[in-house]
C-alpha cells in the first residue's frame, strides 16, 4: 500500500495552466480507470474534483481536467485563478480491494 | 444536501482505545459504500478503511489492520471506527467519507485524535 507519487509542489501564474502527475503501478492506476483527484484548501475538509480519471462533479468548472496513461494520471487546470491554490491529492482503487492516495501537491498562484 | 459530523476524538495515551462517530443526514446511510480517510498535522491524506452498505462486508490499510474496527449503524444513520491499541503515528484528523462508485463524494469535517502520554 505505498503512495502514488505526487509532486510535491507545481506553481503558475493566473491564467495559465498547470498538470500535476500522479504515478502508480499495474495494481492500481494502470489497473483501474478509479482514479480521482481532491482540492484540500488548508483548515478545510477535502472536495471531490475529478472522478473516473477524467470526469467532473455536477456543477465543476471545466477549468479542471483528468487523463491517464499507463500507470501516470494527471490534472490539469487551465486558466488558473488565485482560488485554485490548494493542495491537491490524487487517488486510486486498487488491486487488494484498498484505495491509495498519493503524497499531495502544493499547487502556488504566483 | 449530504452532511457528515464527526465526533468522538480526544486526547487517548498510548495504547488506549477511542470510538469515532460519524452522523450522517441529507441522505440514506444504508444506501452508500462508508469510508474513513485520515490527516496527520501537516502531512497527507492516508485512506484508513471501508465498509458495504449492508455493512457485510470491510477493508482496512495494512497500518490499521487488526487495530480498527470500521460498523455502522443504517437505522440510525451513523457510521464508527472502534481504534484500539492506538500508536503516537495515529494522531490525525479523521474524515468521514461517503462513497460512490469508488470516489469520495462527501467529506465531513473531520475530528481530531491525538495519542500521547
Amino acid at each position: 500500500q505505498s503512495a502514488l507519487t505526487q509532486p510535491a509542489s507545481v506553481s503558475g501564474s493566473p491564467g495559465q495552466s498547470i498538470t500535476i502527475s500522479c504515478t502508480g503501478t499495474s495494481r492500481d492506476v494502470g489497473a483501474y480507470n478509479y482514479v480521482s483527484w481532491y482540492q484540500q484548501h488548508p483548515g478545510k475538509a477535502p472536495k471531490l474534483m475529478i472522478y473516473e480519471v477524467s470526469k467532473r462533479p455536477s456543477g465543476l468548472s471545466n477549468r479542471f481536467s483528468g487523463s491517464k496513461s499507463g500507470n501516470t494520471a494527471s490534472l490539469t487546470i487551465s486558466g488558473l485563478q488565485p482560488e485554485d491554490e490548494a493542495d491537491y491529492y490524487c487517488n486510486s482503487f486498487t488491486s487488494t480491494n484498498t484505495w491509495v492516495f498519493g503524497g499531495g501537491t502544493k499547487l502556488t498562484v504566483l | 444536501e449530504d452532511l457528515l459530523v464527526e465526533s468522538g476524538g480526544g486526547l487517548v495515551q498510548p495504547g488506549g482505545s477511542l470510538r469515532l462517530s460519524c452522523a450522517a443526514s441529507g441522505f440514506t446511510l444504508s444506501g452508500y459504500w462508508m469510508h474513513w480517510v485520515r490527516q496527520a498535522p501537516g502531512k497527507g491524506l492516508v485512506w484508513v478503511s471501508r465498509i458495504n452498505s449492508d455493512g457485510s462486508s470491510t477493508t482496512y490499510a495494512d497500518s490499521v489492520k487488526g487495530r480498527f474496527t470500521i460498523s455502522r449503524d443504517n437505522s440510525k444513520n451513523t457510521l464508527y471506527l472502534q481504534m484500539n491499541s492506538l500508536r503516537d503515528e495515529d494522531t490525525a484528523v479523521y474524515y468521514c467519507l461517503k462513497s460512490g462508485n469508488y470516489r469520495f463524494d462527501s467529506w465531513g469535517q473531520g475530528t481530531l485524535v491525538t495519542v500521547s502520554s
